[in-house]
């Protein structure tokens, strides 16, 4: 089994809706939780840190669940400019600085 | 201020030829990470430096890959001899302390032909 796992998707949405990915962990003790972005054929971004109480940057929203061992990212109000592949990225184990990435998952906003 | 420097950008060469990578770090990151990422296998870690030092290359395929940071302002990752399945995107990233987001560089699109 994959330490992170993701749905590769594609998701087709359209402008304006609300689209949720979903991305688990199998490692319990795991400490750091992150969501990149890549636009195809450039490296990956950090979109940003997931927090245990649940954050949010504007029209994205990070939710940590450990009893689950799953992280989120919820982007409402989706625009063209977010499409892309969004990776979520885990440290496993406590003071390392490793992360294992999921494989990622494709986004298109249709017009 | 500048981002992880990545050379070349892109490189094709023939299958058995030596291939090098080079990396320049963001200044004062003191982790740095070499990666592969491929259509099969998603983005795969091969190996990290922490203060110059290599802490885990379990991520390296086999010993055809090394890696090398003589100083903290440069890393290279050889593959010699070269073959067509090493043909992927190399990054590298680095990263200021210890589970701190990392930061990539532009990447090398290797084809091994």
């Amino acid at each position: 089994r994959k330490e992170v796992e993701q749905d590769p998707g594609p998701f087709n949405v359209p402008e304006g809706a609300t689209v949720a990915f979903n991305c688990t962990y199998s490692n319990s003790a795991s400490q750091s939780f992150f969501w990149y972005r890549q636009d195809c054929r450039k490296e990956p971004k950090l979109l940003m840190s997931v927090y245990s109480s649940g954050n949010e940057d504007g029209r994205f929203t990070a939710q940590l669940n450990r009893a689950s061992q799953y992280i989120s990212l919820l982007i409402r109000d989706s625009k063209l400019s977010d499409s892309a592949t969004y990776l979520c990225a885990v440290t496993l184990q406590t003071g390392a600085n490793n992360l294992f990435f999921g494989t990622g998952t494709r986004l298109t906003v249709i017009p | 201020d500048a981002g992880v420097i990545q050379s070349p950008r892109h490189e094709v060469t023939e299958m058995g030829q030596e291939v090098t990578l080079r990396c320049k770090p963001i200044s004062g990151h003191n982790s740095l990470f070499w990666y592969r990422q491929t259509m099969m296998r998603g983005l795969e870690l091969l190996i990290y430096f922490n203060n110059n030092v290599p802490i885990d290359d379990s991520g390296m395929p086999e010993d055809r890959f090394s890696a090398k940071m003589p100083n903290a302002s440069f890393s290279t990752l050889k593959i010699q001899p070269s073959e067509p399945r090493d043909s992927a995107v190399y990054f590298c990233a680095s990263s200021f302390q210890r589970n701190q987001p990392q930061h990539f560089g532009d990447g090398t699109r290797l084809s091994i032909l």
